[in-house]
This record gives structure tokens, sequence and C-alpha cells, in this order.
């Protein structure tokens, strides 16, 4: 178990530029989840996957911004035009069984910093 | 919607001494699942101790114990023995099916 991967930990870019982070779950861990932090702040649900799945997406989620897991295993999460208010923390998660509701653990990357300059 | 409200910004306390974190939620859901995490200056979120709504004895984890009043929803955290590594950033969550939903956070400093 070599924990949830996320790459690139630090990311700064310019204004108007297009980003994308990589997470990659705990093995055989089905669901994955994106979420976004703030700094001072609790993490804010973006999206999750069930497998391949996409189930859920929050409105925070714009059309800028868009996340895929093709194959059920790694997901990708790629902001476009990037603006100054997307600078946070990105976080992956992933969970083995049906959902969190059932008291399954979640468990996280170490996030990966996004500054917009 | 669900909601959950951690009131306490900030919070500190002496190295082997007592301290708890309180939270509130709002929900309509009769079962459902409470979570503390710990954000460590690291920043990797880690899970503390979970509690599932429909039990009533309050879930403990060595020097973590929590006071669950499902009537009054209330969740706080109870951190006995305070250590050094225990300061973090605190969250309180929420989850009734797919996601968890979190509070603003309280950071705790344990002072030696």
């Amino acid at each position: 178990d070599t924990g949830v991967s996320q790459d690139p930990r630090h990311k700064i870019t310019k204004r108007g530029q297009n980003v994308t982070f990589r997470c990659d779950p705990i093995s055989e861990h089905n669901r994955l989840y994106w979420y976004r932090q703030t700094l001072g702040q609790g993490p804010e649900f973006l999206t999750y996957f069930q497998n391949e799945a996409q189930l859920e997406k929050s409105r925070l989620l714009s059309d800028r911004f868009s996340a895929e897991r093709p194959k059920g295993s790694f997901s990708t999460l790629e902001i476009q035009r990037t603006e100054q208010g997307d600078s946070a923390m990105y976080l992956c998660a992933s969970s083995q069984g049906a959902s969190v509701g059932s008291g399954n653990t979640i468990y996280f990357g170490e996030g990966s910093w996004l500054t917009v300059v | 919607a669900q909601t959950v409200t951690q009131s306490q910004p900030e919070m500190s306390v002496q190295e082997a001494e007592t301290v708890t974190l309180s939270c509130t939620y709002d929900t309509s859901e009769s079962n459902y699942y409470l979570f503390w995490y710990k954000q460590p200056p690291s920043r990797q979120m880690i899970l503390v101790i979970r509690q599932e709504a429909y039990k009533q004895q309050n879930a403990t984890e060595n020097r973590f114990s929590v006071n669950f009043q499902k009537a009054a929803k209330s969740f706080s955290l109870k951190i006995s023995d305070s250590q050094l590594g225990d300061t973090a950033m605190y969250f309180c969550a929420f989850a009734h099916t797919g996601k968890l939903i979190f509070g603003q956070g309280t950071t705790l400093q344990v002072k030696p």
C-alpha cells in the first residue's frame, strides 16, 4: 500500500494557461475524489468517481474544470484558462467499497498546490 | 443540504492536558457517519476517529474520543494527554452518501 499519490506537488502557472494534475489512488480502491482547499479552510468537494464513472460534480466545478478516470485507475483534473481564484491546493482521495456513507475510510494524498500568477 | 460547522478557528493547550474541539452539523438524514480528520503542517489529511450515527456508544481511539449527541447534532472531539505531535488543523466531516462534507477546521496548537 503506497498511499494516494499526486503529481505535481506544486505548480506555478500564468493566468490563462491550462494545468493538469494527476492522482494515483491506492491500488484496488474503486472510489476516487477530488477536493479543493484554500489556506485556512476546509476541503470543498469537487467531484468523485466510482471506477471510471463520474458520479457527482459540484457546482464549484465550472466548465473550465474537467476530471477523468479513463480506466478506473488514475485520474486527471484539468483546469483550462486558469484564473487567480483557482489558486488552491487540489486534494485527491480514494476509498474502497460502495460509499463513504457506509463508513469506508477515505485516504487522502498530499495535495497539489496551484499558484496562478 | 448537509452542513458542518466548527466554531473554534484556533485553540491551544498545554502538553499533557486535555482539550475538546467542537463540531455541529445539520442534516435530515437518520443514518450517517461522522469523522474527525487531522491535517498536520505537512498537509496530508489523516483519519483520527469516526462514529456511526445509529451507534449510541461514543467512539474511542487511544487518546482520542468523541462526544456524539445525535439529538443536538453535536460531535465534539476530546484529546487527552495532548502531545506536541497533535499540533495540526482538525476537521470535522459528515458523510451520508458518496462524499465527505467538511467543516472549516480548528487549528490546534499544543504548547510545551
